[in-house]
């Protein structure tokens, strides 16, 4: 059974700083792997999707990698800005589609 | 486009009582499927469905009933609300088949049973 964790999560970081979360899976046979944004009493908004042969995506400030071998993905804000406080949820796709608990975001003006 | 539509957005049911949670896409996505999301959990997959006609179970299924007589639409029916059972509720559809296919959601249904 595939498990996701996302760590930590919960951070808090002043405004302008590069900032990594983490999202780590148990099975490697996977088709993609996707970061979302959810905002407060909002549904899930998708801000990057790697398939299985892609090692990373970028939009704009974020940039998300893909390692299968060893389950992981990270998801890089550059420049963090207030606005991009949300919890951020990874979610990998196999059978079905697994998510972590997410991590919440604070950026402090 | 309207994308994914969730009604109602939110409810509040008495034990026992059933309601039917609506789910509609207007992308003509074959793959749909119910999550709730729980306080500190992830999205767990309650029923999902590839087709019309065609529907399956997912990772929390009991208490919960879909069906799919369309491609557009996919309700959620609780026969007999339990407090387990309150939680919000997400609605998610995407296109089969390619890996790079993006999963859409719908706003949320808070739902609480007392």
């Amino acid at each position: 059974k595939q498990e996701v964790t996302q760590i930590p999560a919960a951070l808090s970081v002043p405004e302008g700083e590069n900032l990594v979360l983490n999202c780590s899976f148990t099975d490697s046979a996977i088709y993609n792997l996707q970061w979302f944004r959810q905002d407060p009493g909002k549904g899930l908004t998708s801000l990057l999707l790697i398939q299985s042969s892609q090692r990373e995506q970028t939009s704009g400030r974020l940039n998300a990698s893909l390692d299968k071998s060893s389950g992981r993905s990270t998801l890089y804000i550059a420049a963090s800005q207030p606005g991009d406080s949300a919890t951020y949820l990874c979610a990998v796709r196999g059978n079905d589609m697994r998510f972590g608990a997410g991590t919440r975001l604070t950026v402090k003006p | 486009n309207a994308g994914v539509t969730q009604t109602p957005k939110f409810q509040v049911l008495k034990t026992g009582q059933s309601m039917t949670l609506q789910c509609a896409q207007d992308m003509n996505h074959e793959y749909m499927s119910w999550y709730r999301q729980d306080p500190g959990m992830g999205l767990r997959l309650i029923h999902y469905s590839v087709g019309a006609g065609i529907t399956d179970q997912g990772e929390v299924p009991n208490g919960y009933n879909v069906s799919r007589s369309t491609t557009e639409d996919f309700p959620l029916r609780l026969l007999s609300a339990a407090p387990s059972q309150t939680s919000v509720y997400f609605c998610a559809s995407r296109l089969i088949g390619e890996a790079g296919n993006t999963i859409y959601f719908g706003e949320g249904s808070w739902l609480t049973v007392v």
